[in-house]
């Protein structure tokens, strides 16, 4: 199993403020064939179910706003909230679906400082 | 809109099953995959299984097979999650998630359905 793992576990960020987590993965989720990185990041709300923000490792679903923007390739990835504002406190997770099982990081918790 | 509604809370004895059902609407159920996750109180996001609504097949996380039952109602756009041999372990709010099929291109899971909380005590 590819084993994803998240840091840091929490952060407390400013409002208006860079946000940075990153993900690594045991092994390379690229798939050389289309370049194609199998990396997917998504937000859970207090009480809601997980939403998803990025996949392909850097493209934004839609409706989901410019400030969160996704980068890396292979096995480093970066999660980054350009601007913090307070509907983005939440709890951040990398997943891959590279290969099954499908396996998510242990999360990070973003709050405000 | 796409919708994944999921069945109410259940409370179980230790030794015991449940099933949970996760209702479709809002697009055509044959072309998504359709996945199970759990997660326990406090903890990550853990993965158990997947069912192709088209025809059907299964495949299982190793720590969960012989325990867990994927199956499917095309007839009412319903997947149901059944598992067995219920311990305190299992206690967790468990989600579908739905996948895009296309031909040997994995997808990412792109929508969730609001969770089933499951407890299990005596």
């Amino acid at each position: 199993d590819i084993v994803m793992t998240q840091s840091p576990d929490s952060l407390a960020v400013s409002l208006g403020e860079r946000a940075t987590i990153n993900c690594k993965s045991s092994q390379s989720v690229l798939d050389s064939s289309n370049s194609k990185n199998f990396l997917a990041w998504h937000q859970q709300k207090p009480g809601q179910p997980p939403k998803l923000l990025i996949y392909w490792a850097s493209t934004r679903e839609s409706g989901v706003p410019d400030r969160f923007s996704g980068s890396g390739s292979g096995t480093d990835f970066t999660l980054t909230i350009s601007s913090l504002q307070a509907e983005d406190v939440a709890v951040y997770f990398c997943q891959q679906y590279f290969t099954t099982p499908r396996t998510f990081g242990q999360g990070t918790k973003v709050e405000i400082k | 809109q796409v919708q994944l509604v999921q069945s109410g809370a259940e409370v179980k004895n230790p030794g015991a099953s449940v099933k949970v059902s996760c209702k479709a609407s809002g697009y055509t159920f044959i072309s998504y995959y359709m996945h199970w996750v759990r997660q326990a109180p406090g903890q990550g996001l853990e993965w158990m299984g997947i069912i192709n609504p088209s025809g059907g097949s299964t495949n299982y996380a190793q720590k969960f097979r012989g325990r867990v039952t994927v199956t499917r109602d095309t007839s009412t756009s319903t997947v149901y999650m059944e598992l067995s041999r219920l311990t305190s372990d299992d206690t967790a709010v468990y989600y579908c998630a739905r996948e895009l099929v296309v031909v040997a291109v994995n997808r990412p899971f792109d929508y969730w359905g609001q969770g089933t909380l499951v407890t299990v005590s005596s």
